[in-house]
């Protein structure tokens, strides 16, 4: 399988705090996504990395690429209850234009 | 901009039955994506069109399974006949070029009892 996986599986914290979340994948990639779900709503896009970029930044958002470990992370911070939600790390390998998606974190966020 | 527009939003139906899962990807977009989303294998690809044309669809789980294009902006996912294990959330995604940003529907949350 090409999905990633993310690590951890859940996590809760403080409104305030810091959240991170990690990913790992199989294949070597063109870039590694980063998308946001809401419970029963789709996939919202967050931010994009590309293989050859160490780290971005999106507002709250922080996201680390290591090509040579496969691993991406994403750094959210000043944690607010709205970023409670299910965190997908997609990659596309540099095979073709598909996407294939981690198993995701929840996060959870207590106000 | 009314994004990707999927229908039905929940379809509950019999085993046996067909299923057809309804797909408007947004203007101009050249790309279409299928996914399957379901606890235990998290967000499975099963089909991706670009311009209208399959260019993968390895992950369409089994010939009970099939998708179309007719035209840009209307694609379907047919299951014929349907099954238990078939239950799950039905997401359909589009984008525009080289894809590197997916837009999402809201899913068909499908039921086969």
């Amino acid at each position: 399988s090409q999905q990633g996986e993310e690590d951890p599986q859940a996590l809760s914290i403080q409104e305030g705090e810091n959240a991170t979340m990690n990913c790992s994948y199989k294949t070597s990639i063109n870039n590694l996504q980063w998308y946001r779900q809401n419970s029963g709503r789709g996939l919202v896009h967050l931010i994009l990395i590309r293989s050859n970029e160490r780290e971005k930044h999106s507002g709250r958002l922080r996201v680390t690429l290591d090509t040579s470990k496969k691993s991406s992370s994403l750094l959210i911070t000043a944690s607010r209850a709205a970023d409670t939600a299910s965190y997908f790390c997609a990659t596309e390998p540099n095979t073709g234009n598909q996407f294939y998606f981690g198993t995701g974190t929840s996060l959870t966020v207590i106000p | 901009d009314a994004g990707v527009i999927q229908s039905p939003r929940h379809e509950v139906t019999e085993m046996g039955q067909e299923v057809t899962l309804r797909c408007k990807p947004i203007s101009g977009h050249n790309s279409l994506f299928w996914y399957r989303q379901t606890m235990m294998r998290g967000l499975e690809l099963l089909i991706y069109f670009n311009n209208n044309v399959p260019i993968d669809d390895s992950g369409m789980p089994e010939d009970r399974f099939s998708a179309k294009m007719p035209n840009a902006s209307f694609s379907t996912l047919k299951i014929q006949p349907s099954e238990p294990r078939d239950s799950a959330v039905y997401f359909c995604a589009s984008s525009f070029g080289r894809p590197e940003k997916l837009f999402f529907g809201s899913g068909t949350q499908l039921s086969v009892l």
